[in-house]
């Protein structure tokens, strides 16, 4: 059984346009969650981070949302780029960590 | 700095046969995951180990898989035998204590034919 979901498994977005990602996890025991961002034919490699203490992180054109009430969270891409482009990772960071499914984003110029 | 280097990058072979997967983590990382991708699954947690020793293994499918950490500076994940069920992206990745995210390896690509 899935612990942490991903429910899109694509996403499609113009260039400039906000990209969201969304992430459901079921435990509320969990307190701190990754995003990581995967190329084709590389391994993933960590994005940003949120601790279940705070509600918002900012890095950048990247902004990741934690509702813990809802058991959700949410990743904004803005500006999103051509480069984005990515299979994007949810995880959540028990003693190991424990990823979603991925959505792939694609952004078209 | 080099990252986490796994071998080979791609395996193809047959069922039955015996398949080693290589990984060299980070110099200097106490912590080193094995994962699988699938399209079903996305990325599953076999084994971890903490300074070599296995810590958690409940994600290893079955008897048929085995992992090893000899030293620091490399671990094995083995397939013996090989069934084309087995196909997948497998991942290996380490970090440091202290909750640094992970650094993951390039995967090696297995297909069972």
């Amino acid at each position: 059984d899935q612990q942490v979901k991903q429910n899109s498994p694509s996403l499609s977005v113009q260039e400039g346009r906000i990209s969201i990602l969304n992430c459901d996890y079921t435990n509320s025991m969990f307190d701190y969650f990754l995003w990581y961002k995967k190329y084709p034919a590389e391994g993933p490699t960590f994005l940003i981070s949120i601790s279940s203490i705070k509600d918002k992180n900012e890095d950048g054109r990247f902004t990741v949302f934690l509702n813990k009430s809802a058991k959700h969270l949410s990743l904004h891409i803005v500006p999103s780029q051509p480069g984005d482009s990515a299979v994007y990772f949810c995880a959540a960071d028990t003693d190991k960590l424990i990823f979603g499914t991925g959505t792939r984003l694609q952004v078209f110029p | 700095d080099a990252g986490v280097i796994q071998s080979p990058r791609h395996e193809v072979t047959e069922m039955g046969q015996e398949v080693t997967l290589r990984c060299k983590p980070i110099s200097g990382h106490d912590y080193l995951f094995w994962y699988r991708q699938t399209m079903m699954r996305g990325l599953e947690l076999l084994i971890y180990f903490n300074n070599n020793v296995p810590i958690d293994d409940s994600g290893m499918p079955e008897d048929r898989f085995s992992a090893k950490m000899p030293n620091a500076s490399f671990s094995t994940l083995k397939i013996q035998p090989s069934e084309p069920r087995d196909s997948a992206v497998y991942f290996c990745a380490s970090s440091t204590d202290g909750g640094e995210p992970q650094h993951f390896g390039d995967g090696t690509r297995l297909s069972i034919l």
